[in-house]
């Protein structure tokens, strides 16, 4: 598979246990949040997104919170699975409509 | 429906050469976003097209250029290569302009430069 960051975090959860991977955005001026999943071998694969204008939104197990006063996103995915093995990158874009992504961050799950 | 297909998957290149590489985009949208994806430095933004217009750009030199066609396939050309271009090209379709619509990527051009 490719090869998507040799030094990325790793965050190892527990099969059936919650996951919460953090974000920490850089511009204040950023209103459209996106959280992308990664698996070996593919490109980045939408989860869920959130606006500015809100703080909380939920998905299908999953969860992004917002915090804009400490510019800090996190995905929470509920009930983690094998399947949920991969990168898992947050991105922000402001008014410009380019779009920045983290560095990303491995979610290992444990049998 | 089909996803977004990238051609060729891998190419190996040599110092100083150029290369282009292909997108096609799921059909009926009409915006393609090119990105850049190596270990160090991450997934970075190079460009958007919509309509056949470049829409937004990222901050790379002007040895990445890209064009779409009326068809909203979408090439992008790299110009003498430099090693430090090896990465992986992923491209993403969507319906609308902008990065407030729903991205669908491909799953990339591995290039290796020598």
């Amino acid at each position: 598979g490719e090869s998507v960051g040799l030094h990325l975090p790793t965050l190892s959860v527990q099969e059936g246990d919650n996951s919460i991977i953090n974000c920490a955005y850089s511009n204040s001026a950023s209103d459209y949040f996106i959280w992308y999943k990664q698996e070996s071998g593919k490109g980045p694969q939408f989860i869920i997104d959130i606006r500015s204008n809100m703080d909380k939104r939920q998905g299908q197990r999953v969860t992004v919170l917002l915090n804009k006063t400490v510019k800090h996103l996190s995905l929470q995915i509920a009930a983690t699975q094998p399947g949920d093995s991969a990168v898992y990158f947050c991105a922000e874009s402001d008014r410009d409509d380019k779009i920045i992504f983290g560095k990303g961050t491995r979610l290992h799950i444990l049998p | 429906k089909a996803g977004v297909t990238q051609t060729p998957r891998y190419l190996i290149k040599t110092r100083g050469q150029q290369v282009t590489l292909s997108c096609s985009p799921i059909s009926g949208h009409r915006s393609v976003s090119w990105y850049q994806q190596t270990p160090g430095q991450g997934l970075q933004f190079l460009f958007e097209y919509f309509s056949e217009t470049q829409r937004n750009k990222g901050n790379f030199p002007g040895r990445f250029s890209g064009r779409q066609f009326s068809n909203s396939r979408s090439e992008m050309n790299v110009s003498t290569l430099e090693l430090g271009d090896s990465a992986l090209y992923l491209c993403a379709s969507s319906g609308g302009a902008g990065h407030s619509y729903e991205q669908y990527f491909g799953p990339g051009t591995r290039l290796t430069v020598t």
